[in-house]
């Protein structure tokens, strides 16, 4: 089955540690996302990869980081200089960037106290 | 500026028509998807428009008004497992997500 995973599915961390998300799907599809989501709020935008080896920052890139080293897997670090990291984390992929419809994972929910 | 706007929340009755609105101001613009978010959940793909129109899917339909920054999501014969997050999406490349209306369906 043809899907996007995400685990795990809820972390915890202390404050000042660097948490790394994974993203993992085999869609084939070139582009990835990841979304931060706050409470009663929108998706909004961390970064984006439209191929290997290529990655841009999205609209709340500040205090995270990513690496797209293979088509498949697109892991996010949440960095302690993020300021409140505590949300939901989705990962999306798509065939393409323009006009294409967006495959979310499950999501990851972390808690950082 | 790129911005979406939708309403927060609304309440409907089960057995209703429900029609959530949605406008969009964004640099670029390839299409207006429409997504429906459980909670605690991953969004789920419900329905994609590019061309001005109304789209029918089964109880759902979308609706886009280009000249307009205007779009639409009807839900009819509503039920209990509608009540969710619906989130509107569009722009060129890398989508821009509203807020999401959260919809509430009472018996």
């Amino acid at each position: 089955d043809g899907g996007i995973t995400q685990s795990p599915k809820y972390l915890f961390r202390k404050e000042g540690q660097n948490v790394t998300l994974s993203c993992e799907q085999n869609l084939n599809h070139d582009a990835m996302y990841w979304y931060r989501q706050d409470p009663g709020q929108g998706l909004r935008l961390i970064y984006y990869s439209q191929i290997v080896n290529d990655f841009q920052k999205g609209d709340i890139a500040e205090g995270y980081s990513v690496s797209r080293e293979k088509k498949e897997s697109f892991p996010l670090t949440v960095t302690s200089a993020q300021k409140n990291p505590t949300a939901f984390y989705l990962c999306a992929s798509s065939m393409g960037l323009a006009g294409a419809e967006q495959y979310f994972g499950p999501g990851t929910r972390l808690t950082v106290t | 500026g790129q911005n979406i706007d939708q309403p927060t929340e609304m309440t409907a009755t089960e057995g209703a028509i429900v029609q959530i609105n949605c406008t969009y101001q964004t640099s670029g613009f390839n299409g207006l998807f429409w997504y429906q978010q459980h909670a605690g959940e991953a969004p789920t793909f419900l329905s994609y428009n590019v061309l001005d129109g109304l789209e029918e899917k089964g109880r759902f339909s979308s609706f886009l008004s280009r000249s307009k920054g205007y779009s639409y999501l009807l839900l009819k014969e509503l039920q209990m497992k509608d009540s969710a997050s619906y989130l509107c999406a569009g722009g060129a490349g890398k989508l821009i997500f509203g807020q999401g209306t959260e919809l509430s369906v009472k018996p």
